[in-house]
Formats: structure tokens, C-alpha cells, sequence
């Protein structure tokens, strides 16, 4: 059974540092992996998605990896900013499903100016 | 402007008692999505529909019930067979039911037991 892990599950760090966030799955038959952020109280936007053959996707300031045979994925955030504060969440789409997503618990992400 | 429109924000239920979340989108979407977040834990899937008049159970369906009489809209019931409801509903859209497509999220509900 497909289980995704985020660690650690809050992060706290000064503005302007380039800071890492994990990702782990256990089956790595999958098709693709999803980064979301979301606001306190709010919806999920999706950030950047990975296909099972890619290793890294690139969006502005954010760079997702993939390493599908170690089950790890990162999303790297360059130069960090206040704004950038909100929890971040990985889902994977089992190579089984079309329609299932398998969540991480998330990453709350705090900023500090 | 284009985009999921979930309603009421908060929403509070009396033991016993049905209560129906709103999910509209105006995306021309096919495909609709109920997951529900709970604190400290991955969103979980209640229910899908890949197309008007299909829906299609999730991990979580008991307790709950869906319709999709129209492309625009998916809401959801939450009945009083669901003893825990208090968690945050969340709807989504995309274009297919497919492996690569992204989804798109409304800005959830809130729903609390008095």
C-alpha cells in the first residue's frame, strides 16, 4: 500500500534563506508527483508535476526533484520570502489509478522576516 | 473569471441532522472531486465523477452522499450516518479523469458539530 511521508512536519527559518522540503513515498510505481501549497483556511494550488520519467521541474523561484528508486522528492525554495509561508503538500498518482492521489500529511512552512 | 466556487465557508451540524456542501465550477470541467482534510493527516478521497450522472466511490464514502445532475455542479451530503464529521471539505475539478492532469481546488468548507 502506497504510503507518502513529509518530514518535518513544521519548519520555521529567516527570510532570504533557500530552504529544502521532503517528500517520501514507499511504492514507486507511480506516474507522477504533485507539489500544492496551501493557504491557512484556504484551497490547494498545485505547484509543480513531475512525471515519473523527469527528474526536475522548474517554476520561478521553486525546483521540484524526483528520485523515483529512492521514493524521495524535494521542492527546493530559492531566496525565501514571508509570502512564501503556507503548508506545502506532495501527492502521487499510483501507476494503478487514474483518478487517485495519495497525500502527504504537509510541510507548515513559516517564514520569519 | 474562471474557477470552483464551494459554499457555505463554515457550516455547522446538529447531531441527527443532513447537511449539503455547494461545489460549483464554471471550468467546462468533466471531472469532480470531494476530499476531506483532517489536521495532521493527507486529504482523503469521498467521492468522483467522471462524467454528468456517474459518480464513483472513494476510501471514505460511508456516511456520505453525492449527486451530478449537471456538469457545473457536484455537492455533497453529509449525512447523520457519519458520527466524526468535523473536518475541512474540499472540492476539485479537472478536465478528465486522467494520470496527468492537475487539479484545480476550491477554497474548502469548514464543518463543525454543535
Amino acid at each position: 500500500k502506497q504510503e507518502v511521508t513529509q518530514i518535518p512536519a513544521a519548519l520555521s527559518v529567516p527570510e532570504g534563506e533557500n530552504l529544502v522540503l521532503n517528500c517520501s513515498f514507499t511504492d514507486s510505481a507511480i506516474y507522477n508527483l504533485q507539489w500544492f501549497r496551501q493557504d491557512p483556511g484556504k484551497g490547494l494550488t498545485s505547484l509543480l508535476l513531475i512525471q515519473s520519467s523527469q527528474r526536475e521541474q522548474t517554476s520561478g523561484r521553486l525546483n521540484a526533484s524526483l528520485d523515483k528508486s529512492s521514493g524521495r522528492s524535494t521542492l527546493y525554495i530559492a531566496a525565501s520570502q514571508p509570502g512564501d509561508s503556507a503548508t506545502y503538500l506532495c501527492a502521487v498518482r499510483p501507476r494503478d489509478s487514474n483518478y487517485q492521489l495519495i497525500w502527504g500529511a504537509g510541510t507548515k512552512l513559516i517564514i520569519k522576516p | 473569471d474562471g474557477g470552483i466556487t464551494q459554499s457555505p465557508k463554515y457550516l455547522f451540524r446538529k447531531e441527527g441532522q443532513n447537511v449539503t456542501l455547494s461545489c460549483e465550477q464554471n471550468l467546462n470541467h468533466d471531472a469532480m472531486y470531494w476530499y476531506r482534510q483532517d489536521p495532521g493527516q493527507g486529504l482523503r478521497l469521498i467521492y468522483y465523477s467522471q462524467i454528468v450522472n456517474d459518480f464513483q466511490k472513494g476510501d471514505i464514502a460511508e456516511g456520505y452522499s453525492v449527486s451530478r445532475e449537471k456538469k457545473e455542479s457536484f455537492p455533497l451530503t453529509v449525512t447523520s450516518a457519519q458520527k466524526n464529521p468535523t473536518a475541512f471539505y474540499l472540492c476539485a475539478s479537472s478536465f478528465f479523469l486522467a494520470t496527468n492532469e492537475k487539479l484545480l481546488f476550491g477554497s474548502g468548507t469548514q464543518l463543525s458539530v454543535l
